[in-house]
């Protein structure tokens, strides 16, 4: 079945630096891979998310990365402001379901 | 994309008692899904909830503990029952419209079990 892994756990960076959330996988069949910002006291919302069939999405300052032989893909965070500490967690299907599995989840602080 | 009103956001209660969360999604979705979440930790899958027939749960859970019932395809309840203080944790209802798409959540039920 499906594994994820997420590193690091805890990442600390100044206001205006570049931050970066790694992700690996085990199942080569998965083609989907969302990730995901949960602040204090609400629920995952999904910020990014990106296709097997290309290897990099950019929305303004975030962009995913992924490497299918790898078998990891990447959250890249630029120019990071304080609203952008919360916890981030990467995730891929379950081949052939409609579940996720969810990484152990990065909590970022941009400090001012 | 799907609005999920997820209710009651946070609930102290006494062992022994239970407790019902429900979830109003805003359009319909193929799938819905419970998930607990200890402070500072990742999702856990509990369930998937099934339109019109019984839950299908994950290994560790079972429906004695955490009856849900989904049904329409809209709307779905987890019920958190003979509560301990373990089962103190947020939880979190969760749809998708397809596969391999966005999963929503609710925005959590903070359960504090005294």
């Amino acid at each position: 079945g499906e594994n994820v892994e997420q590193h690091p756990s805890t990442l600390s960076v100044q206001e205006g630096d570049s931050a970066v959330i790694k992700c690996t996988y085990s199942d080569s069949a998965s083609n989907y891979f969302p990730w995901y910002k949960q602040e204090l006291g609400k629920g995952p919302q999904l910020i990014i998310d990106i296709r097997s069939n290309v290897g990099e999405k950019k929305d303004q300052r975030i962009a995913v990365t992924l490497n299918k032989t790898a078998k990891h893909f990447s959250l890249h965070i630029t120019e990071t402001q304080p609203e952008d500490s919360a916890v981030y967690f990467c995730a891929a299907p379950v081949s052939g379901t409609y579940k996720y599995i969810f990484g152990t989840g990065t909590r970022l602080k941009v400090l001012a | 994309s799907a609005v999920i009103s997820q209710k009651p956001s946070r609930d102290i209660c006494q062992r022994g008692t239970s407790l019902t969360i429900q979830c109003q999604v805003d359009s319909q979705v193929t799938m819905m899904f419970w998930y607990r979440q200890q402070p500072g930790q990742s999702l856990t899958l509990i369930a998937t909830a099934n339109q019109g027939s019984e839950a299908t749960y994950e290994s560790g859970f079972v429906i004695d503990k955490f009856p849900i019932s989904r049904p329409n395809l809209t709307f779905s309840t987890l019920t958190v029952s003979n509560m301990s203080p373990e089962d103190s944790s947020i939880y979190l209802c969760s749809g998708v419209q397809g596969m391999d798409t966005e999963a929503f959540f609710g925005q959590g039920t903070r359960l504090t079990v005294v």
